[in-house]
């Protein structure tokens, strides 16, 4: 299948660690963000989404964390299976706007 | 399957001929999105409706690009005399009434 990671920055981790993906977001307007997965030749997968009121929200084995001051978003996700291996978007929205902005993207590798 | 479709999943067309791609969304969702994305990008936001109404499609990346969703269900973009910088993914999304969006499998578009 084609890969969606070229020239992307990639995070390699072992199988079991915790992964750490960071994304720097743009319009401090911005009052909603989502993480997304993608796999070679699918389109994003929804993973966790939070909104501008919030600090951090829990998922199964994911947690985004919001920092507003600084405009940045971070995914973290824990025991890293091979099958968490693929290409990750954080996205962001305004209200008023309607449509998502992506984020460059980061390929998470999954070492066995 | 309930998720959002998208036919074909794979279109190759030689330039200067017209495409057109379906996107049937998820079910009772009234806000459909386009989005196109090309290698090693994240989806670029191309128009999006509610229910039927075309909300936002400044985006459109030139007038050969349109979208309908005449009775707001399904939805089709087409593109005019097609030209090999057309050549990527093209991604329909679907969202409730929140700004949470699901993305189907994509229509890869290829142009001789």
């Amino acid at each position: 299948g084609e890969s969606v990671g070229l020239h992307l920055p990639t995070l390699s981790v072992q199988e079991g660690d915790n992964s750490i993906i960071n994304c720097a977001y743009s319009n401090s307007a911005s009052d909603y963000f989502i993480w997304y997965k993608q796999e070679s030749g699918k389109g994003p997968q929804f993973i966790i989404d939070i909104r501008s009121n919030m600090d951090k929200r829990q998922g199964q084995r994911v947690t985004v964390l919001l920092n507003k001051t600084v405009k940045h978003l971070s995914l973290q996700i824990a025991a890293t299976q091979p099958g968490d291996s693929a290409v990750y978007f954080c996205a962001e929205n305004t209200r008023s706007q309607g449509n998502l902005i992506f984020g460059k993207g980061t390929k998470l590798s999954v070492k066995p | 399957d309930t998720g959002v479709s998208q036919n074909p999943r794979h279109k190759i067309t030689k330039r200067g001929q017209n495409v057109t791609f379906r996107c049937d969304p998820i079910s009772e969702h009234n806000r459909l999105y386009w989005y196109r994305q090309t290698l090693g990008q994240g989806p670029e936001f191309l128009t999006y409706f509610q229910n039927e109404a075309q909300l936002e499609k400044s985006r459109l990346l030139s007038d050969r690009f349109s979208a309908e969703r005449p009775k707001g269900s399904f939805s089709t973009l087409e593109i005019q005399r097609t030209e090999q910088g057309d050549s990527a993914m093209y991604l329909c999304a679907s969202s409730p009434r929140d700004w949470k969006q699901y993305f189907g499998p994509g229509t890869r578009l290829t142009v001789t």
